[in-house]
């Protein structure tokens, strides 16, 4: 089954301890990007990769690493976690755009974190 | 930079028609997309628009007008499990197409 599958769904955790939320996808998609959801601010973008190698900034980097080192995966990093990024993060893949056609995102079940 | 503005929340009743507009401001535009997200879950695509005009995909159609920035997405014969949040995104050629999204409109289907 196509499919985005992140781990862990849910985490509680304190300040300062470093934590990795992972991201996987079978689908062989080029892109993978992060985003945070919080009530009434929608989803934001973390970072984003656009193939192996090749990250970049979204609109709300601060306090979050990345890395692509193979294609199908793109863990999240936070190195030293604060209660601000006490939020619902998705990971989301998908395929190179071609003549015009969506960008169509598949986004993984969610990871809800807690920090305290 | 991009931005998106849609409602925040849209009511209506079962077996009417709702639009959800959506209008935005980008650097660059490739597309305008939809997607839909239940409480609780993840957000999934519902349509796109490169082009201007109407795509039509059962009971949901989506509209574009790239001249005035503008779109909506028109659901008909609503039916409680349409209750989800919509989101719109933008795709924009300098970053990297990746879809960049609007805050949201919360439907509510009353019976």
């Amino acid at each position: 089954e196509a499919q985005v599958t992140q781990n862990p769904r849910y985490l509680i955790t304190v300040t300062g301890k470093k934590l990795t939320v992972t991201c996987s996808q079978n689908m062989n998609h080029e892109y993978m990007s992060w985003y945070r959801q919080d009530p009434g601010l929608g989803l934001r973008q973390i970072y984003y990769s656009m193939n192996v190698e090749v990250t970049d900034k979204g609109d709300v980097p601060e306090g979050y690493k990345v890395s692509r080192k193979e294609k199908r995966n793109f863990p999240l990093i936070l190195e030293s976690p604060s209660p601000n990024q006490t939020s619902l993060y998705f990971c989301a893949s998908s395929s190179t755009p071609r003549n015009s056609g969506a960008n169509v995102l598949t986004f993984g079940a969610g990871s809800r974190l807690t920090v305290l | 930079g991009q931005s998106l503005e849609q409602p925040s929340e849209v009511t209506a009743v079962e077996g009417a028609i709702v639009q959800i507009n959506c209008t935005y401001q980008t650097s660059g535009f490739y597309g305008l997309s939809w997607y839909q997200q239940h409480d609780g879950g993840a957000p999934t695509f519902l349509s796109y628009n490169a082009l201007d005009g109407l795509e039509e995909t059962g009971r949901f159609s989506s509209f574009l007008s790239r001249s005035d920035s503008y779109g909506y997405l028109l659901l008909q014969e609503l039916q409680m499990k349409d209750s989800a949040s919509y989101f719109c995104a933008v795709s924009d050629p300098g970053g990297s197409y990746i879809p960049t999204f609007g805050r949201g409109t919360s439907l509510i289907v009353h019976p």
